[in-house]
């Protein structure tokens, strides 16, 4: 089985451009989630997807956004870039959002530098 | 007060020792308690997961959930040096949202051979 593929694996920009991060999550699950991992400030939640919808959100301004296709693949926009947003960015994927928290998988991740 | 505390070490064990790595939470509610490793450069991979009170063992790995003291903790026995990761806690808190999970800063740990 496939795990949580993620697209590009590295990307640079410069400030002010806009960033687009692709996620496809493994076969079979509805769920996914978005999360920042910057040096030394731990992995951060950004965004929740589930069935097309944002199911939940994290502090961080709206200029962090993204949207969640039919297939269940997503992608995270990141407009005006800043500096500070260089980081990995992680992709997780879980079954469903009933009943207990399902466990999240996560993939290789997008690193995204700044200058 | 940080929601989910761990000491970010380094943390290190000699080859064969048991590894004991500590989380700490500050919601009284939370439910569902996660232990990821991450190698340096990697993301993040799920080891354990743990819902009730008590001990769940598997393989070299126990986690231990302790809601009354609002800590859960890991044990790695035998530890090797393929062990030498940064381990990450994470707790879903309540009212929240289901299914978002907050992390740890995580504790680098090193196996010495």
């Amino acid at each position: 089985e496939a795990g949580v593929t993620q697209s590009p694996t590295h990307l640079i920009k410069t400030r002010g451009q806009q960033a687009t991060l692709r996620c496809s999550p493994i076969s079979g699950h509805t769920s996914v989630y978005w999360y920042q991992q910057a040096l030394g400030l731990g992995l951060q939640f950004l965004l929740w997807y589930d069935e097309g919808e944002e199911r939940n959100r994290g502090n961080f301004p709206p200029r962090f956004s993204g949207r969640q296709f039919p297939n269940y693949s997503s992608e995270l926009n990141v407009n005006a870039l800043e500096l500070e947003d260089s980081a990995l960015y992680l992709c997780a994927s879980s079954r469903s959002r009933t009943g207990n928290t399902d466990t999240q998988y996560f993939g290789p991740g997008t690193r995204l530098t700044v200058l | 007060q940080k929601e989910v505390e761990q000491n970010s070490g380094p943390l290190s064990v000699p080859e064969g020792a048991i590894a004991s790595l500590n989380c700490t939470y500050s919601d009284r509610g939370s439910q569902s308690f996660f232990w990821y490793r991450q190698y340096s450069g990697k993301s993040p991979e799920l080891i354990m997961f743990i819902y009730s009170n008590g001990d769940k063992e598997d393989g070299r790995f126990t986690a231990q959930l302790n809601k009354a003291s609002q800590y859960v903790s890991l044990l790695i026995r035998d530890s090797q040096p393929s062990d030498s990761a940064t381990y990450l806690c994470a707790v879903n808190p309540p009212n929240q949202g289901a299914q978002k999970l907050v992390f740890g800063q995580g504790t680098r740990l090193t196996i010495n051979p």
